[in-house]
């Protein structure tokens, strides 16, 4: 059974730091590019982040950009975000989400993870 | 950054009648890049509809898109009770990705 489980949400201050996790199971999950994408109720789904499915190339919304780094090691099946310098603007459910088609960079997000909690506060 | 532009905002209507749902992009969305998602409360989106028109694995064919360019449709043929969710539009073509503000389909 495909499936993603985020883990490492939690209650951070602002200027503060998380890891999130993202463990694949059910697929090769070497050979999928991977986003995490996050949702407020405010503003909505917000895309956040991609890796390819090599970890070759990343790319980030300007909002993160510069403070979040997505990564992945594919000898685990294991996704991460490294976010730094958490802004009250970053809490939301953060997913961990697969693109559908193989090797590629381009696809619509086919499996998302039931997502974790980040809340930026004091 | 392209805009996509979901109306209604919300859509009253009742089990088996016809549901036709709208997403306007700012600029033309690169290869029909297109996708629909469909999430009920405390769960994940769901993908319904790929490369505007393609169904996605195990999705029923009551759901249909289309459109092309900057014009989007989602249809559901006959709403049956499970249905009743918000419903995001999705460009997946140029970065940065970006979804729509969603459309609520209630109970009428």
């Amino acid at each position: 059974q495909v499936q993603l489980v985020e883990s490492g949400g939690g209650v951070v201050q602002p200027g503060g730091s998380l890891r999130l996790s993202c463990a694949a199971t059910g697929f090769t999950f070497s050979y999928y590019g991977m986003h995490w994408v996050r949702q407020t109720p405010g503003k909505g789904l917000e895309w956040v982040a991609f890796i390819r499915y090599d970890g070759n190339n990343k790319y980030y919304t300007d909002s993160v950009n510069g403070r979040f780094t997505i990564s992945r090691d594919n000898s685990k099946n294991t996704l991460y975000l490294q976010m730094n310098s958490l802004r009250p603007e970053d809490m939301a459910m953060y997913y961990c989400v697969k693109v559908g088609a193989s090797g590629t960079t381009r696809g619509a997000f086919d499996i998302w993870g039931q997502g974790t909690m980040v809340t930026v506060s004091s | 950054e392209i805009v996509l532009t979901q109306s209604p905002g919300t859509l009253s209507l009742s089990p088996g009648e016809r549901a036709t749902l709208s997403c306007r992009a700012s600029q033309s969305a690169s290869g029909n890049y297109l996708a629909w998602y469909q999430q009920k409360p405390g769960q994940a989106p769901r993908l319904l509809i790929y490369g505007a028109s393609s169904r996605a694995t195990g999705i029923p064919d009551r759901f249909s898109g289309g459109g092309s360019g900057t014009d989007f449709t989602l249809t559901i043929s006959r709403l049956e009770p499970e249905d009743f969710a918000v419903y995001y539009c999705q460009q997946y073509g140029s970065s940065p990705l970006t979804f729509g503000g969603g459309t609520k389909v209630e109970i009428k």
